[in-house]
């Protein structure tokens, strides 16, 4: 089983549309991440959600927006496409930080988005 | 902002240890070292973490100097499918990292 799932793997698209990446994780983590890795391969932080509440968001333009129905899903809808979207996006998920652990991050394979 | 330097990139040959340096000289006593990779069209993987002492796993060896400003990824017998980028992130709690431009290791047989 895959603990981190994410669809769709590539997704292309034209300018002005609306899309959705969807995110699953059957690891029993309480928090779950998108990050963004562009052309010039750097990945950053967007969002963070502990327990369907948002707690990190990175300056991320108000066309992204994060939806948690439960703790083992995060998915990521973006408005308005633009060029500069085109990206691969990355779900994450983490055990919250505890004795046993420091909250190491277990990723999926990544959604490729085009805007054309 | 990332608060490590690594190397852009190094070549190791296939079988031998590949030791990749990471320098963190502004790390604050609380903070861990993380080492992750990403395999080409993959996810990052994590691999080890340690805040003083040097750590081992089935992956690898994370050696950090005394003064923890510094410290080293120990592949021991690297092979072509270690081939990767390898990120060294300094960060308090694991759960949000900042990635680097991390190291180019290329295995070579």
């Amino acid at each position: 089983d895959t603990a981190v799932s994410q669809t769709p793997k590539y997704l292309v698209t034209q300018m002005g549309n609306d899309k959705s990446i969807k995110c699953e994780q059957n690891l029993g983590h309480d928090t779950m991440y998108w990050y963004k890795q562009d052309s010039k391969k750097f990945l950053k932080i967007m969002f963070s959600y502990n327990n369907k509440e948002l707690i990190i968001n990175e300056t991320v333009p108000n066309r992204f927006s994060p939806k948690s129905p439960d703790k083992a899903h995060l998915n990521l809808h973006i408005n308005s496409l633009e060029l500069g979207d085109s990206a691969v996006y990355f779900c994450a998920s983490s055990q919250d930080p505890g004795v046993a652990n420091t909250g190491e991050l277990f990723f999926g394979e990544g959604s490729r988005l085009t805007v054309l | 902002d990332a608060k490590t330097t690594q190397p852009p990139s190094m070549d190791c040959a296939e079988g031998r240890a590949a030791n990749l340096p990471c320098n963190h000289s502004t790390i604050s006593g609380n903070e861990y070292v993380y080492w992750y990779r990403q395999i080409h069209s993959q996810g990052p993987q994590y691999i080890i973490h340690g805040l003083k002492n040097n750590e081992t796993n089935e992956m690898a060896s994370l050696i950090i100097t005394e003064d923890r400003k510094s410290s080293t990824l120990i592949l021991p017998h690297a092979t072509l499918r270690d081939t990767a980028v390898y990120y060294c992130i300094v960060e308090r709690r694991g759960n949000k990292l900042v990635f680097g431009a991390g190291t180019i290791l290329r295995v070579k047989s």
